[in-house]
């Protein structure tokens, strides 16, 4: 079955620890995201990735980094630079700008 | 700057039709996408429109007028199962989506 997968669907974490949330797509897909997105607000773009070994940072890309070094996966490391990184993290692929997105099922994000 | 509106909040009773508005403000435009949310899920696709008029598709369907700035997503013979949170994007001159808040619709027996 093709679909986008990410892991873990819960995280734990203490205030001040970097943590990288994976990210992998077998739709051969150019074209991947990361958003953010907090109760009651819609979905913010963190970094977006058009193809292989390029990126660019979203609205939002502060505290975050990312690389896209396979096609296939697209990970999005939080770090302690990130103010407030408690939230539900989506990643997403396309096969073109006209086209939906598919997102993976989310991480939870929660920082103690 | 860029803007979507859209209902915070909508209810509805099972077997009815509910229409859910969204307003944009983008700086270009090409396309507007409708997506559908249940709690702690991913969103999942249901539309996209670039030219204006109404697109049927199934019980759901979608109208956009790009001089009003305008679409709404229309939901027929609603279902249980249609209680979800439903986000309206607005794709820009720069090919990215800007998200609305989204709608939470309450379908009630």
């Amino acid at each position: 079955d093709g679909g986008i997968t990410q892991s873990p669907k819960y995280l734990f974490r203490k205030e001040g620890q970097n943590v990288t949330l994976s990210c992998e797509q077998n739709l051969n897909h150019d074209a991947m995201y990361w958003y953010r997105q907090d109760p009651g607000q819609g979905l913010r773009l963190i970094y977006y990735s058009q193809i292989v070994n390029d990126f660019q940072k979203g609205d939002i890309a502060e505290g975050y980094s990312v690389s896209r070094e396979k096609k296939e996966s697209f990970p999005l490391t939080v770090t302690s630079a990130q103010k407030n990184p408690t939230a539900f993290y989506l990643c997403a692929s396309s096969s073109g700008d006209y086209n939906e997105q598919f997102f993976g099922p989310g991480t939870r994000l929660t920082v103690l | 700057g860029q803007n979507i509106d859209q209902p915070t909040e909508m209810t509805a009773t099972e077997g009815a039709i509910v229409q859910i508005n969204c307003t944009y403000q983008t700086s270009g435009f090409n396309g507007l996408f409708w997506y559908q949310q249940h709690a702690g899920e991913a969103p999942t696709f249901l539309s996209y429109n670039v030219l204006d008029g109404l697109e049927e598709k199934g019980r759901f369907s979608s109208f956009l007028s790009r001089s009003k700035g305008y679409s709404y997503l229309l939901l027929k013979e609603l279902q249980m199962k249609d209680s979800a949170s439903y986000l309206c994007a607005a794709l820009d001159s720069n090919y990215q989506l800007i998200w609305g808040a989204g709608t939470k619709l309450i379908i009630k027996p």
